[in-house]
Order: C-alpha cells, then structure tokens, then sequence
C-alpha cells in the first residue's frame, strides 16, 4: 500500500522552530517529487515547499528564509525545518508526493500534522 | 506568481444535477499543468483531475476536466451525494505553486 505519514507537529512559540517529518513507503521514493501543502483552520490550501528527486529546493514565499526542505532517499523521509515560527504558520501541514518523470499531479497525500504557534 | 480564481465561491445544487467549477489564472498555465482536488472536513486533499483533462486513477467518469492557457473547468456530470466537498484548483507548471481559493458544492 502506498503511504505517506507525517509526523512532529505540535504547539510551539512565536519565534521558535518545529521538524516535521513525513514518512513514505509503498512506492519508488527516488522517483518522485515531494512536497509541504498547509491548510490553516477553516482556510484553503497553500503550497509551502518541494523538493526535486535530485534535491533541488522551492519555497513559497510567506516560507521562503524561514522552512527548509529536505529528503533523505536511504530512509525515505522527507523534512521540513521550520524555523522563526509565526502565528501565521499556524496549520495542518500535509506532505504530497508528485512524480519526477511524467504528470500525474498530487497523487497521495498524508493524513497530516497539525501545527499551532501560540504563546 | 500565478493567482488562481476559482468561481463561484458556492455553489448550491441537487443529486442529479451537473455542476460547473470555474479556475481562471492570471497568466498562462505552462503545458496545461493544472490540477483539480476535492476535499470533505478533517480529510486530505484527493486528486481528481491532472494536466487539466486527465483523470486519477479511481476517479468516476462523472468527473471531467477542460481547458488551457488561463480558463479552466471542472464539470461534475450527474452530483451524487458525495461529491458534496470543496474543490481546489492548482497549478503546478511554475514555482510557486499555487492554488485556488477554493469551491464549496453544497447540497440544495
């Protein structure tokens, strides 16, 4: 079966940091994009963050400075660092797989991480 | 960045009926890269439709998607029951990705 699992959120402070982590299984990690999708509470979808199967890097830009994506093929897993947390990034924080060689679009998607910046 | 706008905002119509969802982007969508979601409360996004006119595997052909360049359509032909959600258009030709704001089809 294929799978994404994310995992790490939690409450956290202005100015502080969260590592998110998404576990992947089922498939061909070195095979496919991934990606960060947020859905603040009763807002809609925002694209955050993807990382190429060759490691190159994009960033949206309310991200971009702040969160780092990451993936490590050996464990399947993608990150994401999240540094400088505002109560805007506040969110359930989806990970997305997309295929590196052909268009299949989003095609699995994690059951996602709930993030809350708060004091 | 490209700004999708997604139409209407709500749509209100019953079982049986065809529903029509608009996404206009402010600039050309490179290769057509465009993708439709649906989403029902606490559940994750599920593909429908990619490349503006393919559907994912699963998906009832009830579903189509048309267009190109800055006009697209999601088309529902005959609504049942759960296809009652939000649905999202999303580009994915150019960084950053972008998504719509979103269509919420209700039940009438």
């Amino acid at each position: 079966e294929v799978l994404l699992v994310e995992s790490g959120g939690g409450l956290v402070q202005p100015g502080g940091s969260l590592r998110l982590s998404c576990a992947a299984s089922g498939f061909t990690f070195t095979n496919y994009d991934m990606h960060w999708v947020r859905q603040a509470p009763g807002k809609g979808l925002e694209w955050v963050s993807g990382i190429g199967n060759a490691d190159d890097t994009y960033y949206g830009g309310s991200v971009k400075g702040r969160f780092t994506i990451s993936r490590e093929n050996a464990k399947n897993s993608l990150y994401l660092q999240m540094n400088s947390l505002r109560a805007g990034d506040t969110a359930v924080y989806f990970c997305a797989r997309s295929n590196s060689y052909a268009d299949f679009g989003m095609d699995v998607w994690g059951q996602g991480t709930t993030v809350i910046v708060s004091s | 960045e490209i700004v999708l706008t997604q139409s209407p905002g709500t749509l209100s119509l019953s079982p049986g009926e065809r529903a029509t969802l608009s996404c206009r982007a402010s600039q050309s969508v490179s290769n057509s890269y465009l993708a439709w979601y649906q989403q029902k409360p606490g559940q994750a996004p599920r593909l429908l439709i990619h490349g503006a006119s393919s559907r994912a595997t699963g998906i009832p052909d009830r579903f189509s998607g048309s267009g190109s360049g800055t006009d697209f359509t999601l088309t529902i032909s005959r609504l049942e029951p759960e296809d009652f959600a939000v649905y999202y258009c999303q580009q994915y030709g150019s960084s950053p990705l972008t998504f719509g704001q979103g269509t919420k089809l209700e039940i009438k």
